[in-house]
C-alpha cells in the first residue's frame, strides 16, 4: 500500500539550531515527493518537489530535502531556524502518472526556541 | 503563474443547510481536480477526484450524495455540501492538475475553506 510516514510528531529547535524532519514512504515505483507548510488557519505553501535527477533539491526559504531511494526517505533540513519558521509540515508522496492525488504524511508540528 | 483561487475563505452556517464552496485556476486549464478534508490538527485527507465532464471519483466512506461534486468546466469545480452537520466542519482544501503537466504529478493547492457549521 502506499503511504507516507513521519515519525516526529512534534519537534522543539532552537532559533538558529540546524533542523531535519524525517519523512519515510512506502510505492511501488518511483514517487513523486513533495514537502509542504502550513500555518495555522492558512493553506499550503510547497516548500520543494523531487521529481528526477539531482537527489539534493533546494527549494524555498533555504530549506532542502534529499532523496535517498535505498531508504525510501525524503528528509527536509535547514541549516539556521528562523522563528518564523515555526508551522505544521507535511511529507506528500505523487504517483509519476499523471492524474493522481497526493498522500500526504500526518505532519510534523515545527516549535521553534528563543 | 498557477494559481487556485477558492471561495468563500470561511463559512458560517446552520446544521441542515447546504453550503457550495467553489474551486478555481485562474491562469490554467485544470481537467482534474482534487478534493481534501482536513479536520484541526491532522492531515489532508482526500475525498474525491474530479474530472471535466464526468461524475466525480469518490474515495471510500466519503458520502457522494452528502458531497455533491460538479466540474463543469477546465477552470472550475464545486463542493457542495448538503444538509450539513456539525461533524462536516472542517478545512476544505482543493487542488488542480495542470493541464500542461502531462507526465507530471504537479499540482496546485487552493487557499482553503473553513466551515463551521453550527
Amino acid at each position: 500500500a502506499q503511504s507516507v510516514t513521519q515519525p516526529d510528531i512534534h519537534i522543539t529547535v532552537s532559533e538558529g539550531a540546524s533542523l531535519e524532519l524525517r519523512c519515510n514512504y512506502s510505492y511501488g515505483a518511483t514517487p513523486y515527493l513533495f514537502w509542504y507548510v502550513q500555518s495555522p488557519g492558512q493553506g499550503l505553501q510547497l516548500l520543494l518537489k523531487y521529481f528526477s535527477g539531482d537527489t539534493l533539491v533546494q527549494g524555498i526559504k533555504g530549506f532542502e530535502a534529499e532523496f535517498k531511494r535505498s531508504q525510501s526517505s525524503f528528509n527536509l533540513r535547514k541549516p539556521s531556524v528562523h522563528w518564523s519558521d515555526a508551522a505544521e509540515y507535511f511529507c506528500a508522496v505523487g504517483a509519476t502518472q499523471a492524474g493522481t492525488a497526493l498522500i500526504f504524511g500526518k505532519g510534523t508540528t515545527l516549535s521553534v526556541s528563543s | 503563474g498557477a494559481v487556485v483561487s477558492q471561495h468563500p475563505s470561511w463559512v458560517i452556517c446552520k446544521s441542515g443547510t447546504s453550503v457550495k464552496i467553489e474551486c478555481r485556476s485562474l491562469d490554467f486549464q485544470a481537467t482534474t481536480m482534487f478534493w481534501y478534508r482536513q479536520f484541526p490538527k491532522q492531515s489532508l485527507m482526500l475525498m474525491a477526484t474530479s474530472n471535466e465532464g464526468s461524475k466525480a471519483t469518490y474515495e471510500q466512506g466519503v458520502e457522494k450524495d452528502k458531497f455533491l461534486i460538479n466540474h463543469a468546466s477546465l477552470t472550475l469545480s464545486t463542493l457542495t455540501v448538503t444538509s450539513a452537520h456539525p461533524e462536516d466542519s472542517s478545512f476544505y482544501i482543493c487542488s488542480a492538475r495542470h493541464f500542461r503537466a502531462s507526465g507530471r504529478n504537479e499540482q496546485f493547492f487552493g487557499p482553503g475553506t473553513r466551515l463551521t457549521v453550527l
